[in-house]
Order: structure tokens, then C-alpha cells, then sequence
């Protein structure tokens, strides 16, 4: 139980195009779904959270328009990176919670290499 | 906010030793302590967590203790494996409306057969 998918796995795309990635949960309902970017050899950034049917919160230095997050259902979320450039490369991660703000764990999905070139 | 501090950043052991991972945290309004597995190129797996009000866990070779007082926890791994080697994450969150899990800096474990 608790699987997260992410579609793609990686991606390469040209500087200037836009790039969609999904993140579904399999066998869940995830009311709040995070997502994260991990440079090579580093942490889990949190760069959004959002929740069911309200606009995402953004972390601080995450630019809104350019990284547009929708969570149209329960069980899926959406990332695109628009404009994209070379310094979007990265390592894309979402996560799930089942039951929102009254859950304690989140269920990883298993990421999205992102590589602009 | 939150602050995740994880040591070592690598730490290598020989085949069937122990292996510890440590990590320190500044915001006591935090409860929730998962620790995660990451293989190259994949997503975090959780494989242990601990609540506020608990001080240790165990689950098989992997245990987890925490210090409330003095901010701390960490990550037991005993008979370790080939196939434990990977990157471990600590983390620290606040079970609420807004549950956002801080991240530690991760600890590359390398299990030498």
C-alpha cells in the first residue's frame, strides 16, 4: 500500500519549452500533496505543498509562475516547469499524505530527472 | 523555521558491524521523526519513524531513538548489509494543518562486503 507514482521519470527538453509532471497516488487519497527538487549530492528541497481543489503555498524563493503546481483530485498533482533553462535541471520528487494536515507520514514517489538543455 | 542537522555526511562499515546516524533538530514544536532510504536515482523510502511520545522503536535490524530534551535522534542499523548502502535522510516535522517535513543533509552509508 501507499505507492506514488510520477510520470515521466525523465525528461529532456529544450530552454524556452515547458515541461508537465504528474504525480498520482495509487491506493490512497492524498488531501496534501509536497513537492521537492534535489540537486546532485544534496538534500530534499520542499518547494511547494498543495492541497486538493486551493492553490499551492510556495516555499520562500520558489517562483509561483514558473513553477505552476495544480492538484485537481485527490489522487494527482501536477508540476510544470515553464520557460525552462539549463538551471531547472534537477531532480524532481513528489510526496503524498494520506489525510491531509492529520497524518504523520508521506509517501515518496520515485522522481523525475528533469534535463534542460 | 526548522532547522535538520545529520552527521556523518558518509560513514562506511564492513559487513555485519553496526552502523549509527545522528541528527539534531532546533524546533520543539516538532513530533514527527521519519528517517528515509534513498537509492540512486529514486525517490526517499521511509523505513523507520518515531513520534514525540515515544523514545525508541525498533523494526528488525533498524532502531530509532530519540532525546526530546536535548533535540536529538538517531539511526541504528545492526548486521548491516550489502544492500543496506545507500543515502539516509532524518527528518522533522509538526503534525498539523500544515505538515511540512524538514530534511537533514544526508549520510552515504557504504556496507564494504
Amino acid at each position: 500500500g501507499a505507492v506514488v507514482s510520477q510520470h515521466p521519470s525523465w525528461v529532456i527538453c529544450k530552454s524556452g519549452t515547458s515541461v508537465k509532471i504528474e504525480c498520482r497516488s495509487l491506493d490512497f487519497q492524498a488531501t496534501t500533496m509536497f513537492w521537492y527538487r534535489q540537486f546532485p549530492k544534496q538534500s530534499l528541497m520542499l518547494m511547494a505543498t498543495s492541497n486538493e481543489g486551493s492553490k499551492a503555498t510556495y516555499e520562500q524563493g520558489v517562483e509561483k509562475d514558473k513553477f505552476l503546481i495544480n492538484h485537481a483530485s485527490l489522487t494527482l498533482s501536477t508540476l510544470t516547469v515553464t520557460s525552462a533553462h539549463p538551471e531547472d535541471s534537477s531532480f524532481y520528487i513528489c510526496s503524498a499524505s494520506p489525510g491531509g494536515g492529520l497524518s504523520y507520514e508521506q509517501y515518496f514517489g520515485p522522481g523525475t530527472r528533469l534535463t534542460v538543455t | 523555521g526548522e532547522n535538520v542537522e545529520q552527521h556523518p555526511s558518509t560513514l562506511s562499515v564492513q559487513e555485519g558491524d553496526s552502523a549509527v546516524i545522528k541528527c539534531t533538530y532546533s524546533d520543539s514544536a516538532s513530533n514527527y521523526f521519519p528517517w528515509y532510504k534513498q537509492e540512486l536515482g529514486k525517490g526517499p523510502q521511509l523505513i523507520i519513524d518515531i513520534r514525540s511520545n515515544v523514545g525508541e522503536k525498533k523494526d528488525q535490524r533498524i532502531a530509532v531513538t530519540l532525546n526530546k530534551t536535548a533535540k536529538h535522534f538517531s539511526l541504528h542499523i545492526t548486521e548491516t548489509q550489502p544492500e543496506d548502502s545507500a543515502v539516509y535522510f532524518c527528518a522533522a516535522s509538526i503534525r498539523g494543518g500544515y505538515q511540512k517535513v524538514t530534511f537533514g543533509t544526508g549520510t552515504k552509508l557504504q556496507v564494504i562486503p
